[in-house]
């Protein structure tokens, strides 16, 4: 079975520069999340999707970072203008839902360089 | 507020050699659960573990051993005669709560296992 897949692995930008980034989650996982990971850090949430609806997008920056998944499965987190302090992993992950006992899968993650 | 505190940046270790990681965690729920990452150089977090705040009963599988102290906060996590392959990023994380409506993780630990 195929885990999670996220596209680009890496990117390299210059700043005010748009970006995205695609996440697939695992066939049949109803939610969704987005993490960011800095250097040295643990990853911090940033979205949690139920099927199409954020449920939970408190720490996502509303300004320049926007979110999207259509159809309840592939996701898009996309940031505009991009800022030197963006640079990190964004991480993508799926569970089968959040009111169930599971564990959560995380693709390989996307690095962003914001130059 | 919830928090998770890994004291130990890195662990260098020699192969074979037993080696324990240290998590402390934060939370004024009740109903909580607590994990275990890992994350090798390829960048994705493996599952290791998932154990609720009613369970104190510790966990073996194969080399892996996890400790869990309500009285201290702990949630520890031990390797018996660690391996290179064990060489990676390993996180605590809190979940307060049922399920995975918000991972909040701890800074990790880098383990270097040499031979």
């Amino acid at each position: 079975e195929a885990g999670v897949v996220q596209s680009p692995r890496y990117k390299i930008i210059e700043k005010k520069q748009p970006v995205a980034f695609w996440c697939n989650p695992i066939s049949g996982h109803n939610t969704l999340y987005w993490y960011r990971q800095n250097l040295g850090q643990g990853p911090e949430l940033l979205i949690r999707y139920e099927n199409e609806e954020a449920v939970d997008d408190s720490q996502l920056p509303k300004d320049r970072f926007s979110a999207e998944r259509l159809k309840g499965v592939d996701s898009t987190l996309k940031i505009q203008p991009a800022e030197l302090g963006d640079s990190a992993v964004y991480l993508c992950a799926s569970s089968l839902d959040t009111y169930r006992v599971g564990e959560a899968f995380f693709g390989q993650g996307t690095r962003l360089t914001v130059v | 507020a919830q928090k998770v505190t890994q004291a130990q940046t890195e662990i260098s270790v020699v192969e074979k050699e037993d080696v324990t990681l240290d998590c402390v965690y934060e939370t004024r729920d009740t109903t909580y659960y607590l994990f275990w990452y890992k994350q090798p150089p390829s960048g994705e977090l493996v599952f290791l573990i998932r154990r609720n705040s009613f369970d104190e009963q510790n966990e073996i599988s194969g080399r892996y051993s996890w400790n869990f102290q309500k009285s201290t906060s702990s949630f520890n996590f031990t390797i018996t005669a660690s391996q290179v392959v064990d060489s990676a990023v390993y996180f605590c994380a809190l979940s307060e709560g049922t399920g995975f409506q918000k991972l909040v993780f701890g800074t990790g630990t880098r383990l270097l296992v040499s031979p």
